[in-house]
């Protein structure tokens, strides 16, 4: 079963729109990571929260954490092209397993 | 790049079949994770491997096996191959950093 669930499950967008993407977890979290992940081949690492934290910036990036909703949200500023992709949540509940969310999707239009 | 690599890029086998694949970790990385992911779906979690032993599983049958070698490098082998066993197949490596680097993958498809 997943662990995250991210909301919406689609997403498009025209190219210089923000993109904003939300990722539900159920259990108690050490930390929270984001994935981008092109044509349905590996993933790439994006940003980790932890915890402790509420909010984190990487470049384009920002990602927010609200552990008492078990809530995160990730936003792209000034979309591009490039940044047509799945994206996942992914959960560290303990030291071995990263659960990950079923993703969404984001089309920016050119 | 991340450095960990995978083979093979595809692979097709019959039903009941058996299937090995390999991953090569980043270097300095000890740990090893497997997952699947099945089409329009998040990666789901088979197994670790940390200095060559089993360090956590997932819910998967015990028809999925691996081994982790001394370069840590790593193998995941999975034996009387079913259909649902189509999916791509991710290994990623980490240190202590928590951070996992993926590989490419390897499509497998069970026909």
């Amino acid at each position: 079963s997943q662990q995250g669930e991210e909301d919406p499950q689609a997403l498009s967008i025209q190219e210089g729109e923000n993109a904003t993407m939300n990722c539900s977890y159920k259990t108690s979290i050490n930390n929270l990571q984001w994935y981008r992940q092109n044509s349905g081949r590996g993933l790439v690492h994006l940003i980790l929260i932890r915890s402790n934290e509420r909010e984190k910036h990487s470049g384009r990036l920002r990602v927010t954490l609200d552990t008492s909703k078990k809530s995160s949200s990730l936003l792209i500023t000034a979309s591009r092209a490039a940044d047509t992709a799945s994206y996942f949540c992914a959960t560290y509940a303990n030291d071995y397993k990263l659960s990950f969310g079923a993703g969404t999707t984001v089309t920016v239009r050119a | 790049e991340t450095g960990v690599t995978q083979s093979p890029t595809h692979l097709i086998k019959t039903r009941g079949q058996q299937v090995t694949l390999r991953c090569s970790s980043q270097s300095g990385h000890n740990t090893v994770s497997w997952y699947q992911q099945a089409l329009g779906q998040g990666p789901q979690f088979i197994f670790q491997y940390y200095r060559e032993e089993e360090n956590g599983r997932g819910n998967f049958p015990p028809r999925f096996s691996g081994l982790q070698f001394p370069n840590y490098s790593s193998e995941l082998n999975v034996n009387a191959l079913e259909l649902d066993d189509s999916a791509l197949y991710l290994c990623a490596s980490s240190s202590s950093t928590l951070e996992q680097f993926f590989g490419p993958g390897t499509r497998l498809t069970v026909l």
